[in-house]
């Protein structure tokens, strides 16, 4: 089983239309959660964290966490096509000294004009 | 703001060559990353670093190593490159201490190529 697990799409979604993007982890230790979007050719950058359970809101950005069912997911409202990229879900976990970041697959994300 | 240099965006290298990926972060960060991207398995944990002199194996560390002489220099070194290390390589680094709310703050990439 995959530490960080995402469904690898592509997902498509009319513009103005809400995103719903996925991810499930299995180390029940995990204490931070993270989305970050990647454009093609261009590195990770920061969505959103969260680390407590429910939901937080940015903007146009909601991460929703559920620590007993080991799910996080990310909504993203009123989609544009410039949200059109591959969506990272990544999870700290415990490691000796410190904390490591695993990263699912990622979903890529198609926003239709 | 914070950043993360790699040396080179793009290295073509023949197999059975050492080579040394470089990564530099100018915020005092204590911990540093080696990541490789492939489609498909999405970015994988090479190598990493709470400190200097300090290194720990991620999930993929065969084939390769690491050096950390200085805190803001976290290096990546393939001792005889193959062609399945033909990836893009990403170096990332974050804060130490209460870190583990830190997001990683990335390089640009290395898409390395071994022929």
């Amino acid at each position: 089983q995959k530490e960080v697990e995402q469904n690898s799409g592509p997902l498509s979604v009319p513009e103005g239309a809400i995103a719903s993007l996925n991810c499930t982890y299995s180390d029940r230790g995990s204490q931070s959660f993270f989305w970050y979007r990647q454009y093609s050719g261009k590195s990770p950058e920061l969505i959103m964290f969260i680390y407590s359970n429910g939901d937080k809101e940015d903007g146009r950005f909601t991460a929703q966490l559920n620590k007993a069912s080991q799910y996080v997911s990310l909504l993203i409202r009123d989609s544009q096509p410039s949200d059109s990229a591959t969506y990272l879900c990544a999870v700290n976990t415990q490691n000796t000294g410190g904390f490591k970041t695993i990263f699912g697959a990622g979903t890529r994300l198609f926003v239709k004009a | 703001d914070v950043k993360v240099t790699q040396s080179s965006r793009y290295l073509v290298k023949r197999t059975g060559e050492k080579v040394f990926l470089e990564c530099v972060q100018d915020m005092d960060h204590e911990n540093m990353f080696w990541y490789r991207q492939d489609p498909g398995l999405g970015l994988r944990l090479i190598y990493f670093s709470y400190d200097v002199k300090m290194k720990e194996k991620g999930d993929i560390p065969e084939g390769y190593s690491v050096s950390r002489e200085k805190k803001e220099r976290f290096s990546l070194i393939l001792e005889s490159a193959s062609t399945n290390q033909t990836s893009m390589y990403l170096c990332a680094s974050t804060p130490g201490g209460a870190g583990r709310n830190s997001p990683l703050h990335f390089g640009n990439g290395t898409r390395l190529t071994v022929t």
